[in-house]
């Protein structure tokens, strides 16, 4: 099993859909979790980090499943601009590591 | 403020030539990483310097690669006798000595070519 695996997509939704990005990772022992966005030839930015509890951010909702390892990142209301690749990332430890990606999931947002 | 930079942002070699990638990391971060991005792949971790420590090579792919911290600010990342399965993007982001503020900084990347 991957360390981290999510649906590569591509997702093609018109303006205003909701859409929903899963991932699993394969280390129950991962301590923190983010969700990283990348634009075609570009760096990944963090997006929004993923908390126990389930977080938002505007249209954005990530949410951690610790027990089925599993993380989701929901976006409501896509805009066109919301079309770039969702990079699923997972620090395995504490503090400042090496994270470890997900190959991404691609997001077409159609007007 | 300034973010992370990298240099050249555009490498493209023969195979068997050596190669030499540039990072500034953002300034007071002491936490540096380099990834590697290969085409329609995720990002592969590479090494990681943190602050005096001993850097962590684990993700090192072969003996031909190399990097360099000095004085805790700029990295380089060295590619010996360079095959063409090195072509990808080379990232390299930053980040704080803070143990729950774990946001990595990307730079643009390097994209190496090798022919």
């Amino acid at each position: 099993r991957k360390e981290v695996e999510q649906d590569p997509g591509p997702f093609n939704v018109p303006e205003g859909a909701t859409v929903a990005f899963n991932c699993t990772y394969s280390n129950s022992a991962s301590q923190s979790f983010f969700w990283y966005r990348q634009d075609c030839r570009k760096e990944p930015k963090l997006l929004m980090s993923v908390y126990s509890s389930g977080n938002e951010d505007g249209r954005f909702t990530a949410q951690l499943n610790r027990a089925s390892q599993y993380i989701s990142l929901l976006i409501r209301d896509s805009k066109l601009s919301d079309s770039a690749t969702y990079l699923c990332v997972v620090n395995m430890r504490s503090g400042n590591t090496p994270l470890v990606f997900g190959k991404g999931t691609r997001l077409s947002v159609i007007a | 403020g300034a973010g992370v930079s990298q240099s050249p942002s555009n490498k493209v070699t023969e195979k068997g030539k050596d190669v030499e990638l540039r990072c500034d990391p953002i300034s007071g971060h002491t936490a540096l990483y380099w990834y590697r991005q290969s085409l329609g792949q995720g990002l592969e971790f590479l090494i990681y310097f943190q602050g005096n420590s001993a850097p962590d090579k684990s993700g090192l792919p072969s003996d031909r690669f190399s990097a360099e911290r000095t004085g805790g600010s700029v990295s380089t990342l060295t590619i010996q006798r360079t095959q063409q399965e090195d072509s990808a993007v080379y990232l390299c982001a930053s980040s704080l000595d803070e143990g729950y503020q774990e946001t990595q900084y990307f730079g643009p990347g390097t994209r190496l070519l090798v022919l």
